[in-house]
């Protein structure tokens, strides 16, 4: 079956502009979790979208949102983007919530963000 | 709160040397631990698991046991490949909460 996909998986942008970034989890998954990867700080959590709703947030200024659509497709958009946020932005999706029991992560292959 | 630990890179071993990367977690109740290895280019792919104490997963020549008396799960592969090179991360899903937490990411490479 297809795995989580990511789009798109380069792109350029200068300070002050905004991205969004698309992920479509496995079929059947209803869970998609984002991480932020980079050299410094590593994978970091960004949020989990569960149901269209979101279920946790990390440590992330308000610039950083996303959302979840009814078919679990889901989205996350960075406004006002800064040199700091150049990044590979990680996807990953799963069958049920992460709260939900020892559910594995299913990664897509990400997409990296550089800022100019 | 919720965190891993594990071993500073890079590490550079020869074709059919045996590999150790340490973790320790630090955590309440019973995490299911984790690791994922992530190649040039990819996104991290779920190399084993455990979910209780004294599992031992493995997959793939590498292996890991959940030792909750010393809060570890060390991965280990009695000769490794130089397919195997690639960033190794380990992770833990707490007994309850709704996100992962990963290492900081060990590098490998093999040299044949």
């Amino acid at each position: 079956k297809a795995g989580v996909t990511q789009t798109p998986r380069y792109l350029i942008k200068t300070r002050g502009q905004q991205v969004t970034l698309s992920c479509s989890p496995i079929s059947g998954h209803r869970s998609v979790s984002w991480y932020q990867q980079t050299p410094g700080q590593g994978l970091q959590f960004l949020f989990e979208y569960f149901s269209e709703t979101q279920r946790n947030k990390g440590n992330f200024p308000g610039r950083f949102s996303g959302r979840q659509f009814s078919n679990s497709r889901s989205e996350m958009n960075v406004s006002t983007l800064e040199l700091g946020d150049s990044a590979l932005y990680l996807c990953a999706s799963s069958f049920t919530s992460v709260s939900s029991g020892a559910n594995v992560l299913t990664f897509g292959a990400g997409s990296r963000l550089t800022v100019l | 709160g919720d965190s891993v630990t594990q071993m500073e890179g890079p590490v550079t071993l020869s074709e059919e040397a045996f590999l150790t990367i340490n973790c320790t977690y630090t955590a309440t109740g019973y995490p299911s631990l984790f690791w994922y290895v992530q190649y040039p280019g990819e996104g991290l792919q779920l190399l084993l698991k455990a979910t209780k104490a004294d599992d031992k997963g493995s997959n793939k020549g590498f292996e890991a046991t959940y030792r909750k008396e010393t809060t570890s799960f060390h991965l280990e592969k009695g000769s490794v490949q130089v397919s195997d090179s690639a960033v190794y991360f380990c992770a833990l899903r707490p007994w309850t909460g709704n996100q992962f937490y990963f290492g900081t990411g060990t590098s490998l490479t093999v040299i044949p």
